[in-house]
């Protein structure tokens, strides 16, 4: 079974709106982390944002959000105000378990293309 | 200077050859991950290695092996490469107890098996 899930293969949005990745996530272990990555069409990785299975608010950086719903199993990403150069690949993961002890491994969904109209 | 790098950058070799792919971090990080990506299923992890002397398989590690060399050096060979195994692969470092646990990817190295 998938542990994670990103049903939205390409996303579409104007300039300056704002738009939602859609990420939803499998597990039985209370302890884990949900991270998003993007990746631009020159291919390397880049980190975002990350949200804790126990942080109490939905994380931000900048204009990323986490849209964290735990009960959903959900960690959908909020990009706000969209620029030309948010159109690249972004990538869902989870890593199981707490920080040190759970051998820091990522499982990564499908990815999602974006493309930012101007 | 980039912290985490991959050599070559872009490859391409034939049925049947050995190649190696190689990753040196100075960001001082213990652990160390080769993953590839496919289009459509994202990355997948093949080797991981928490410091010079533990290794471990990964999700997809057949037709895959890797030598730890140093803490800042991590090599993955195709001992004899076959066509499947076209993609682009990525080595990552982090650093264990520190919350988040990020992963921080080199720019990847662009195989292709014909």
């Amino acid at each position: 079974a998938q542990k994670i899930t990103q049903t939205q293969p390409g996303m579409f949005v104007q300039e300056k709106e704002a738009v939602t990745l859609d990420c939803t996530y499998d597990t039985s272990d209370p302890s884990y982390g949900l991270f998003w990555y993007k990746q631009p069409s020159s291919g390397e990785m880049i980190f975002l944002i990350y949200q804790g299975s126990y942080d109490q608010q939905n994380a931000t950086e900048g204009r990323y959000s986490l849209n964290f719903q735990k009960a959903r199993k959900s960690a959908n990403l909020v990009i706000s105000a969209s620029q030309l150069g948010d159109s690249a690949m972004y990538f869902c993961a989870m890593r199981e378990g707490a920080g040190g002890t759970s051998y820091g491994k990522l499982t990564f969904g499908q990815g999602t293309i974006l493309t930012v109209h101007p | 200077d980039a912290d985490v790098t991959q050599t070559p950058r872009n490859r391409i070799t034939k049925t049947g050859k050995r190649i190696m792919l190689e990753c040196s971090q100075t960001k001082g990080h213990d652990r160390m991950y080769w993953y590839r990506q496919d289009p459509g299923l994202g990355l997948r992890l093949i080797y991981y290695s928490f410091d010079v002397k533990d290794i471990n398989k990964g999700e997809i590690s057949d037709g895959y092996s890797v030598s730890r060399q140093a803490q800042a050096k991590f090599s993955l060979s195709l001992e004899s490469a076959i066509p499947n195994q076209t993609a682009l692969y990525f080595c990552a470092t982090s650093v264990p107890g520190q919350e988040p646990e990020t992963q921080y990817f080199g720019p990847g190295t662009r195989l292709l098996v014909l």
